[in-house]
């Protein structure tokens, strides 16, 4: 159980496209899902906090205009990267808290962005 | 938030066990103590959790000191699958809390 799917699993986009990473509980509910950005080589740097039915929490230095964040449901949030240039590839990882338990999140396999 | 100190990177060979320790000096009362791991292009799955003490589940055992500033993740036996980064994490117990990821330990099993 407690499984996280992202879609897609890696998208190549040209430059000054959007493009959008769904993020997926698929059987539970998650009332808070997480945004997460990794560079090569790099730790997991938090982008935004996203609760569903409202807007998204954004970490310090991460621009809300360029990464849309939507939770419209308990198990579906999704990120758009608007306007997408070759420093914003990266490999985005969604995670998901279950609903009622703040102990554990269980993460996505993350999107592979590239961005030429 | 309770700033983690791990070293860099490690190596080990097959069959041995490897203790990875991870400093968190200033550790709050309500804090937990998260392991996770991460191959090459995966997100991170979650290890192991703990409080104090020692903790075991099929994986691995959590080494936890009285005083919490550190604690250490030991795999028993490790094959070369458990080639990974390795974070350990301190969080607090709340709704609001996320998790902050410091630099890992990358830990290479050779055969």
């Amino acid at each position: 159980g407690a499984v996280v799917s992202q879609h897609p699993s890696w998208v190549i986009c040209k430059s000054g496209t959007s493009v959008k990473i769904e993020c997926r509980s698929l059987d539970f509910q998650a009332t808070t899902m997480f945004w997460y950005r990794q560079f090569p080589k790099q730790s997991l740097m938090l982008m935004a906090t996203s609760n569903e039915g409202s807007k998204a929490t954004y970490e310090q230095g991460v621009e809300k205009d360029k990464f849309l964040i939507n939770h419209a449901s308990l198990t579906l949030s999704t990120l758009t990267v608007t306007s997408a240039h070759p420093e914003d590839s990266s490999f985005y990882i969604c995670s998901a808290r279950i609903a009622g338990v703040v102990n554990e999140q269980f993460f996505g396999p993350g999107t592979r962005l590239t961005v030429l | 938030l309770a700033k983690t100190t791990q070293p860099i990177s490690m190596d080990s060979y097959e069959g041995q066990e490897v203790n990875i320790t991870c400093s968190h000096n200033n550790i709050a009362t309500n804090d937990y103590i998260t392991w996770y791991q991460q191959f090459p292009s995966q997100g991170p799955r979650f290890i192991i959790q703990g409080y104090k003490t020692k903790v075991t589940n099929e994986v691995a055992s959590l080494f936890i000191p009285a005083d919490r500033k550190s604690s250490t993740l030991s795999l028993p036996r490790v094959s070369l699958s458990d080639t990974a980064v390795y974070y350990c994490l301190v969080r607090g117990n709340n709704a609001g809390n996320m998790l902050t990821f410091g630099g890992g330990t990358r830990l290479m099993v050779k055969p």
